[in-house]
């Protein structure tokens, strides 16, 4: 059971858009900034997005990052069948004091 | 370019213990902290614990806790995770990750992981 809840799939066609939900607490979302990562087939993740809604040096305005409260969503647009892979947020739980992640999003180019 | 080499695939039996490396360039030890996270097969990212290097003070997820032990050598840039009392669900691939951090109220939490090691598979089996 993750500490951060992510939907377990979404799938959109080719070139629309989707959106993936991160649902935490007062203690990890609601004080600390989020990141999101997305792990492609059989290789390590990569950081997309971090501090809730910045881009590294690289990855394309297509993606995008928000946080409300205690939620965060990912945003990618343009969807592309590169795309498809597994998405998950992170952030600092301040109350466990540790690192935590979301139990990941598989995202489905159909 | 910043790297993170990690060491190779290992193989334990059940009760034993590993202990995977993890030799960074650049400016991570300086500035950053390491990381380290689980990935069983088929499963979701885990945050095992990291270390800050400059203050060498290590942080575990209670889940861990007693049976994990990160270090960090400066003189070498090489962080290190053992994993003791190995059990056949510790089969898995372990990154290591260059982590942020921030200072807050006086105490420092990890933030965001943006290099990450390419892991290193551990299977333990009789």
């Amino acid at each position: 059971q993750s500490v951060l809840t992510q939907p377990p799939s979404v799938s959109a066609a080719p070139g629309q858009r989707v959106t993936i939900s991160c649902s935490g607490s007062s203690s990890n979302i609601g004080s600390n900034y989020v990141s999101w990562y997305q792990q492609l087939p059989g290789t390590a993740p990569k950081l997309l997005i971090y501090e809730n809604n910045k881009r590294p040096s690289g990855i394309p305005d297509r993606f995008s990052g928000s946080k409300s409260g205690t939620s965060a969503t990912l945003g990618i647009t343009g969807l592309q069948t590169g795309d498809e892979a597994d998405y998950y947020c992170g952030t600092w739980d301040s109350s466990l004091s540790a690192g935590v992640f979301g139990g990941g999003t598989k995202l489905t180019v159909l | 370019q910043v790297q993170l080499v990690q060491s190779g695939a290992e193989v334990r039996e059940p009760g034993s213990s590993v202990k995977v490396s993890c030799k960074a360039s650049g400016d991570t030890f300086t500035n950053y902290a390491i990381t380290w996270v689980r990935q069983a097969p088929g499963q979701g990212l885990e945050w095992m614990g990291g270390i800050i290097p400059v203050f060498g003070k290590a942080n575990y997820a209670q889940k861990f806790q007693g049976r994990v032990t990160i270090t960090a050598d400066k003189s070498t840039s090489t962080a290190y995770m053992e994993l003791s009392s190995l059990r056949s669900e510790d089969t898995a691939v372990f990154y290591c990750a260059r982590t942020g951090v921030e200072k807050v109220l006086g105490y420092y939490l990890y933030s965001y992981m943006d290099v990450w090691g390419k892991g290193t598979t551990v299977t333990v089996s009789s």
